[in-house]
């Protein structure tokens, strides 16, 4: 099972500021296999990032998703009010898929 | 539009049965992956189950391996997750999703697992 790491646990961020979140696999993975999602309190999780860099219909480019291997990092340009949420990395390389722990994203 | 629409929820004691149903709408059903993900209170999201577009094959996670089964019936365009032997840390809010990666999630049902 390849497990993903994700740091930091809370990210505490002025709006307008950039976020940068990382995600760390247990075992090289291909990028194409990467994906990051977000969770609003009381909403379903949302599809932000495919193959570690593509974004999703819908998402605006100041999401932006980059690495390779082990390393992947989720870079929010300029945070907006909408973007306080939880982040999620996952894997999609096989079974069994996993998750990350989390980022939560709050304001400071 | 393209829906999913979870039902079958609810509270049962450990040891027991349910079976939790996935209406989708909007998109061709027969040509897509399916998934199961939860999440469980105060915890992250974790992939459940899957299955491939025509039903040939399935997919679980270790944590509910023999106990769940997911199913599809693509005349119906409704999706299934049967869960036996259910244990308190069944304890979740499932979610529905569409293909991977999970472009298409639905709102989410509970499921809580109790005496």
């Amino acid at each position: 099972e390849i497990v993903l790491t994700q740091s930091p646990g809370t990210l505490s961020v002025s709006p307008g500021e950039r976020a940068t979140l990382s995600c760390r696999a247990s075992q090289s993975l291909s990028s194409t296999s990467l994906a990051w999602y977000h969770q609003k309190p009381g909403q379903a999780p949302r599809l932000l990032i495919y193959g570690a860099s593509s974004r999703a219909t819908g998402i605006p480019d100041r999401f932006s998703g980059s690495g390779s291997g082990t390393d992947f990092t989720l870079t929010i340009s300029r945070l907006e009010p909408e973007d306080f949420a939880v982040y999620y990395c996952q894997h999609y390389a096989g079974s069994p898929l996993t998750f990350g722990g989390g980022t939560k994203v709050e304001i400071k | 539009q393209v829906q999913l629409v979870e039902s079958g929820g609810g509270v049962v004691q450990p040891g027991r049965s349910l079976r939790l149903s996935c209406a989708a709408s909007g998109f061709p059903f027969t040509s897509y992956t399916m998934h199961w993900v939860r999440r469980a209170p105060g915890k992250g999201l974790e992939w459940v189950a899957l299955i491939l577009y025509d039903g040939s094959n399935e997919y679980y996670a270790d944590s509910v391996k023999g106990r769940f089964t997911i199913s599809r019936d693509n005349s119906k365009n409704t999706l299934y997750l049967q869960m036996n032997s259910l244990r308190t840390e069944d304890t979740a809010l499932y979610y529905c999703v569409r293909h991977t990666p999970m472009d298409v999630w639905g709102q989410g049902i509970t499921v809580t697992v109790s005496s």
